[in-house]
């Protein structure tokens, strides 16, 4: 099992470039996540799919799109990039109940100039 | 008082010690508790659910209380191997995470 993977592992864009962050997961979870984690900063949650099908807004969604495209794959666009944006991203996957135990993927570095 | 509050360290503390953490959450309808643990530039893993009872994984014990609204962390005869960011995590509503606490374990 490759439990939960990223790609890109880092990519530096423009301001005003747009992206997609890829996930995957391989362990039939429902829920999944996208998280960035800034320095000095918790992990701060992004948007959320607690199943196939639906996607909510979390903590700070403002500039993000997603996709949950099937199962197994959950994507973060990036529509018009900005400086702030610049951060760790995470994608992680749950088994159970939304918000239980959480399995991270090892994450994208970003970096927008 | 913030959601979740962790003293960041570092703690710094010689093989073989014994050193705990703790952190406090808000929250009182807070459900479930965890900790993570995150290496240098790596990806967060579970370290282990927190349970009402308190529960024990090796040289690892996590407790809860609460009345005081705080979760404990306790590593007994640290290793090299556990230096990292210790990162606390509360279910309530939502997911919220903790700063982290830094430990650095020497030889």
């Amino acid at each position: 099992n490759a439990g939960v993977t990223q790609t890109p592992k880092f990519q530096v864009l423009k301001t005003g470039q747009s992206m997609t962050l890829q996930c995957a997961q391989d362990m039939n979870h429902n829920s999944m996540y996208w998280y960035r984690q800034d320095p000095g900063m918790g992990l701060r949650l992004i948007y959320y799919s607690a199943s196939e099908g639906t996607t909510d807004k979390g903590e700070v969604p403002n500039g993000y799109n997603v996709s949950r495209l099937n199962k197994r794959e959950f994507s973060l666009r990036l529509e018009s990039a900005a400086p702030s944006q610049t951060s760790v991203y995470f994608c992680a996957s749950g088994a159970g109940a939304l918000y239980n135990e959480q399995f991270f993927g090892p994450g994208t570095r970003l970096t927008v100039l | 008082r913030k959601e979740v509050e962790q003293d960041p360290g570092p703690f710094n503390v010689p093989e073989g010690a014994t050193v705990a953490f703790n952190c406090t959450y808000s929250n009182s309808a807070s459900q479930s508790f965890f900790w993570y643990r995150q290496d240098c530039r790596k990806e967060p893993k579970l370290l282990m659910s927190v349970y009402s009872s308190g529960n024990e994984d090796g040289r690892f014990t996590a407790q809860l209380n609460r009345a005081s609204q705080y979760i404990s962390l306790l590593i007994r005869d640290s290793k090299l191997s556990d230096s990292a960011t210790y990162l606390c995590v509360v279910r309530g509503s939502t997911l919220t995470f903790g700063k982290g606490t830094m430990l650095l374990v020497s030889p």
